[in-house]
């Protein structure tokens, strides 16, 4: 089935630990996106992928790592969690343009004790 | 800075006209989007706008004047499934996606 699926679903996560969230296209898409979501606010933007290879920072970059190893991957690390990044969570991809339409994941939802 | 203005919560009757507005104040325009988020659910597309004017798409519109950043989406013959959150996102001069905190849509019968 074509689409994007992220993984975990949810998650409760103690401050202090490590956490990576997962994220797989298979659309052939270029682009990916991590965004989180929190009440009262825009989706907000953490890092992107233009292409294989190569990241970039968001506006909320501080706190998570990205890599973009092959075209279909593009996970998300917090390197030691803290409560702040309770979120939601959500994954993107698009093809190559502005005008291209993104595409989202199911979400993660993550609570940090 | 960066700013996208949209109301925060509107009512509507089941088989209503409903107007969504968003007013945007962005380093540069590439384009400006609207999506559709159910609760609990991620965005899915609902429109795209690069150039002034009206673009229709069955029972949903979407309008944009780029002279006043001004954009609406428009839902006619409102159905119970429309309740959802409505958000609005420009692409700014560095191509990212700037999203307003969006509108949460309430049907009544």
């Amino acid at each position: 089935i074509a689409g994007i699926t992220q993984a975990p679903t949810s998650q409760i996560l103690a401050a202090g630990r490590r956490m990576t969230l997962r994220c797989t296209q298979d659309m052939r898409h270029n682009a990916m996106y991590w965004y989180r979501q929190d009440l009262g606010l825009g989706l907000r933007l953490i890092h992107y992928s233009n292409t294989a290879g190569t990241t970039g920072k968001g506006e909320v970059p501080d706190g998570y790592s990205v890599s973009r190893a092959n075209t279909d991957d593009f996970p998300l690390t917090l390197a030691s969690a803290v409560p702040s990044q309770t979120s939601v969570y959500f994954c993107a991809s698009s093809d190559s343009g502005s005008s291209n339409e993104q595409f989202f994941g199911p979400g993660t939802r993550l609570t940090v004790l | 800075g960066q700013n996208i203005d949209q109301p925060t919560e509107m009512t509507a009757t089941e088989g209503a006209i409903v107007q969504i507005n968003c007013t945007y104040q962005t380093s540069g325009f590439n384009g400006l989007f609207w999506y559709q988020q159910h609760a609990g659910e991620a965005p899915t597309f609902l429109s795209y706008n690069v150039l002034d004017g009206l673009e229709e798409k069955g029972r949903f519109s979407s309008f944009l004047s780029r002279s006043k950043g001004y954009s609406y989406l428009l839902l006619k013959e409102l159905q119970m499934k429309d309740s959802a959150s409505y958000l609005c996102a420009v692409v700014d001069s560095n191509y990212q996606l700037i999203w307003g905190a969006g509108t949460k849509l309430i049907i009544k019968p």
